[in-house]
């Protein structure tokens, strides 16, 4: 199974500053039709997880320009610029390429 | 808009059965691949089950600590996805999400497994 692993495990970001968050796959995800189905998403407390980047980079309807998505082969990344009050959560990659799918471990996203 | 409203959560004793039902609207159903996802209690994400659409030949793929006790099954012409849970353990407690194709997802409904 493709062990996606998150870092770092929780982050406190200052109101408008910048955050990273890695996700590396212990396999590639390019699927054999070229496209790489790794995603991001965000769960803030109480709620659905609500998606914020597909393949890679694409974001999602209604995502702000604050959110970007980076990465290739088994290295991806999520940037959070201008942190505010409402990113804070728990954020996932997930990965479509190979079955069974399967979810990081989370980045717990604090406020200072 | 699209919607997504999980049913049939509760309280399950171990060993039982339960069939789980997502209603959904707001967009062409048949078109899409539906999926259920849980959370365990204070734990991560953890992918469980899809139904592909019948253009994929309704395919279904299971996650490995799932597999040979749940079914996911789909009616194309209610607009539901189901997931039938036979031989519940205490280990699939959590909330249940189902979503189509990942990008939008319902509020979930809670399982929890206990005597």
């Amino acid at each position: 199974d493709v062990v996606l692993t998150q870092t770092p495990v929780s982050l406190l970001i200052s109101l408008g500053g910048q955050a990273s968050i890695s996700c590396r796959s212990s396999q590639s995800l390019v699927h054999s039709n070229g496209n790489t189905y790794l995603h991001w998403y965000l769960q803030k407390p109480g709620q659905s997880p609500q998606l914020l980047i597909y393949q890679v980079s694409n974001r999602f309807s209604g995502i702000p320009d604050r959110f970007s998505g980076s990465g290739s082969g088994t290295d991806f990344t999520l940037k959070i610029s201008r942190v505010e009050p409402e990113d804070l959560g728990v954020y996932y990659c997930l990965q479509r390429t190979h079955n069974p799918l399967t979810f990081g471990s989370g980045t717990k996203l604090e406020i200072k | 808009e699209v919607k997504l409203e999980e049913s049939g959560g509760g309280l399950v004793q171990p060993g039982m059965s339960v069939k789980l039902s997502c209603a959904t609207s707001g967009f062409t159903f048949s078109d899409y691949w539906m999926e259920w996802v849980r959370q365990a209690p204070g734990k991560g994400l953890e992918w469980v089950a899809e139904i592909r659409n019948k253009a994929n030949n309704y395919a279904t793929y299971y996650g490995k600590s799932v597999k040979g006790r749940f079914t996911i099954s789909r009616d194309d012409s209610k607009s539901i996805v189901y997931l039938q849970v036979n031989s519940i353990r205490s280990e699939d407690t959590g909330i249940y999400y189902c979503t189509e194709g990942f990008a939008y997802w319902g509020q979930g409904t809670l399982v929890t497994v206990s005597s």
